[in-house]
């Protein structure tokens, strides 16, 4: 049962546009969230995160909006640049999850387009 | 500041031998963790580990043992490798208890 759902497994956009990826749960004892972003032949690298307080988490170009009540968040990427080329990755823990407490979804990749 | 450093990159084993990733991290982070990724898969929780000295069970442990003796090594070993077990691993450390920095990963194939 995959509690975690990224439904795209690919995504295409264009230089200088938003890229919008998408996160589904179905666990609603999840209260915080992570995105990480990876590239081929590299490791992981955490991105953003935002607890269930929240519905909204800015990084400069990144932003993650959470809507509780759908059981959905989003990463947004303004404005998209080559370098977001990768496949990212949504992960989700549970009120007092400890480190054995993360699921992840399966991916999504992004190609940005020049 | 290498971060976390994971040996070897790419290994080839048969069936029923055995081996052992290891893992290393510069940043003194407490928390360690291994996973596997799967063609198509998220990342799954192997083992992990809390601290120097201790070690728990992830979701998929089966097949697979741990040590941490010393605080910036993690250990994986496999003691009777299976087909199943063709993966990518990934090490990870964190001062928290959500994975913050990767290796770069160690592809292996059982034949």
């Amino acid at each position: 049962d995959q509690q975690v759902k990224q439904n795209s497994p690919s995504l295409s956009v264009q230089e200088g546009r938003i890229s919008i990826l998408n996160c589904d749960y179905t666990n609603s004892m999840f209260d915080y969230f992570l995105w990480y972003k990876k590239y081929p032949a590299e490791g992981p690298t955490f991105l953003i995160s935002i607890s269930s307080i929240k519905d909204k988490n800015e990084d400069g170009r990144f932003t993650v909006f959470l809507n509780k009540s759908a059981k959905h968040l989003s990463l947004h990427i303004v404005p998209s640049q080559p370098g977001d080329s990768a496949v990212y990755f949504c992960a989700a823990s549970e009120v007092g999850g400890g480190a054995d407490g993360l699921t992840f979804g399966k991916g999504t990749h992004l190609i940005i387009q020049p | 500041n290498a971060g976390v450093t994971q040996t070897p990159k790419f290994r080839v084993l048969k069936t029923g031998q055995s081996m052992t990733l290891l893992c290393a991290q510069d940043m003194n982070h407490e928390y360690m963790y291994w996973y596997r990724q799967d063609p198509g898969m998220g990342l799954r929780l192997i083992h992990y580990s809390v601290g120097e000295g201790t070690t728990a069970k992830g979701e998929v442990p089966d097949g697979y043992n741990v040590s941490r003796l010393k605080k910036q090594n993690f250990l994986l070993g496999l003691e009777s490798a299976a087909p199943s077990q063709t993966s990518v691993y990934f090490c990870a450390s964190s001062y928290s208890s959500y994975p913050g920095h990767f290796g770069d990963g160690t592809r292996l194939s059982i034949l």
